[in-house]
């Protein structure tokens, strides 16, 4: 099995720009979860989906951002405008209902800089 | 509500020693716990879980922990310490809501040689 894939890995860009970035689930896996790592908060769940459906996005900072899964195997997470504060190592998770305790498997993370 | 707090921000200790990673959740309802692993620039890996089975789980690397309900505890524990096993470590807690880990802030583990 492939992993968790997410694109791209390293993303530079300046404030104000969009940013779209990518997350290919394991296949089969229902529960898709996007978080994002910094030094000052640690890890933090943003949003998750259940069968492409977002069924909690309490942890989404503001309405700049969105996260959007249009089928199984894709999700997206977009930064519109970017800010610096918004530079963080973001991850995606997948896991599946009813097996192995839903643990969560992490793709590699995609480290965004916003200058 | 459940969380999970992680004493211990930074540990260090020699090759060949004992590793001690503390972990204790709250919980309102029985939990699942988890630690992950996680290398320079990489993602987060699973060493283990805890699923209301054995209360002393094995997970990989030689890597254990022991869910102590009285202590709301689920530390961390290796026998000897490699090079290899420096990284940050987390703990999470899921339950009820299966789906949602609540992690804690991270122990970043130094082995000396």
């Amino acid at each position: 099995d492939a992993g968790v894939i997410q694109s791209p890995r390293h993303e530079v860009t300046e404030m104000g720009q969009e940013v779209t970035l990518r997350c290919k689930p394991i296949s089969g896996h229902d529960y898709l979860f996007w978080y994002r790592q910094t030094m000052m908060r640690g890890l933090e769940l943003l949003i998750y989906f259940n069968n492409n459906v977002p069924i909690d996005d309490s942890g989404m900072p503001e309405d700049r951002f969105s996260a959007k899964m249009p089928n199984a195997s894709f999700s997206t997470l977009k930064i519109q405008p970017s800010e610096p504060r918004d530079s963080a190592v973001y991850f995606c998770a997948s896991s599946v209902r009813g097996t192995s305790a839903y643990e969560q498997y992490f793709g590699p993370g995609t480290r965004l800089t916003v200058t | 509500a459940q969380s999970v707090t992680q004493l211990g921000s930074h540990v260090s200790v020699s090759e060949g020693a004992l590793v001690l990673l503390r972990c204790n959740y709250s919980s309102s309802v029985p939990p699942y716990l988890f630690w992950y692993v996680q290398y320079p620039n990489q993602g987060l890996q699973l060493l283990l879980k805890y699923t209301s089975a054995a209360t002393l789980v094995k997970g990989i690397n030689g890597f254990e922990a022991e869910f102590k309900k009285s202590e709301t505890s689920f530390h961390l524990t290796k026998p000897s310490a490699h090079m290899s096993d420096a990284a940050e470590y987390f703990c999470a807690v899921s339950g009820g809501n299966f789906n949602k880990f609540y992690f804690g802030s991270g122990t970043k583990l130094n082995v000396k040689p």
